[in-house]
């Protein structure tokens, strides 16, 4: 399968521990995206990287959470001392950038509860 | 705001076609319109694009009207496999291409 894979599927932790999440782009995609998105509503973005370089982070992503894309291949996004407001699925999603478009094509995403 | 305007649900008979509306007066006339759809427990899927054009995929077709301030994307034919949330984004041409989602039009087959 060549689509964006990610990794766990399913998270459970319990409040205050850190957890970790890995996304696998679409080999040839400069951009890589994360998003969060709670029951009933739409995705909400959190933040973007082109290449290896983190180019925009959400008002939403607060200082406990952190991403990386080391080499601008797979990207992780971790969150420290995780709170109840933090389960949700977190998405990610990868794309070739061209000139006026920008296809993204996502994950199945990793669902996190937090007990 | 990148803001778009869309019914919360809609319902269709399966084999008859689907007209999804959606509004986005704000748009500016290099911005893209996308939609997108979330079929259960899965990520988002892009469906279509366009920008002043009707625009057709073997998935659907997008009708852009004239002031670019409203779209329709239509399914020709549904199937149950279409029952999905739809998703209407304009993305703006000045921005990282992030998609910001309202609450999308929650589509019905019925068989």
């Amino acid at each position: 399968d060549t689509g964006v894979s990610q990794d766990p599927r399913h998270k459970i932790t319990k409040r205050g521990q850190n957890v970790t999440f890995r996304c696998d782009p679409i080999s040839e995609h400069n951009r890589l995206y994360w998003y969060r998105q709670t029951l009933g509503q739409g995705p909400e973005f959190l933040t973007y990287f082109q290449n290896e370089a983190q180019l925009e982070k959400s008002r939403l992503l607060s200082d406990r959470f952190s991403a990386e894309r080391p080499k601008g291949s797979f990207s992780t996004l971790e969150i420290q001392r995780t709170e109840q407001g933090d389960s949700a699925m977190y998405l990610c999603a990868s794309s070739l950038a061209l000139a006026g478009v920008n296809i993204q094509y996502f994950g199945a995403g990793t669902r996190l509860s937090v007990l | 705001d990148a803001k778009t305007t869309q019914p919360n649900s809609m319902e269709s008979n399966e084999e008859e076609p689907v007209h999804l509306p959606c509004n986005h007066s704000t748009i500016s006339g290099t911005d893209y319109i996308h939609w997108y759809r979330q079929l259960p427990s899965q990520g988002p899927e892009y469906v279509i694009h366009g920008l002043t054009s009707n625009v057709n995929n073997r998935m659907a077709s997008l009708a852009i009207a004239e002031d670019r301030k409203s779209s329709t994307l239509i399914l020709h034919r549904a199937t149950l496999r279409d029952a999905a949330v739809y998703y209407c984004i304009f993305v703006l041409s000045s921005n990282t291409g992030k998609l910001i989602f309202g609450q999308g039009t929650t589509l019905q087959v019925k068989p």
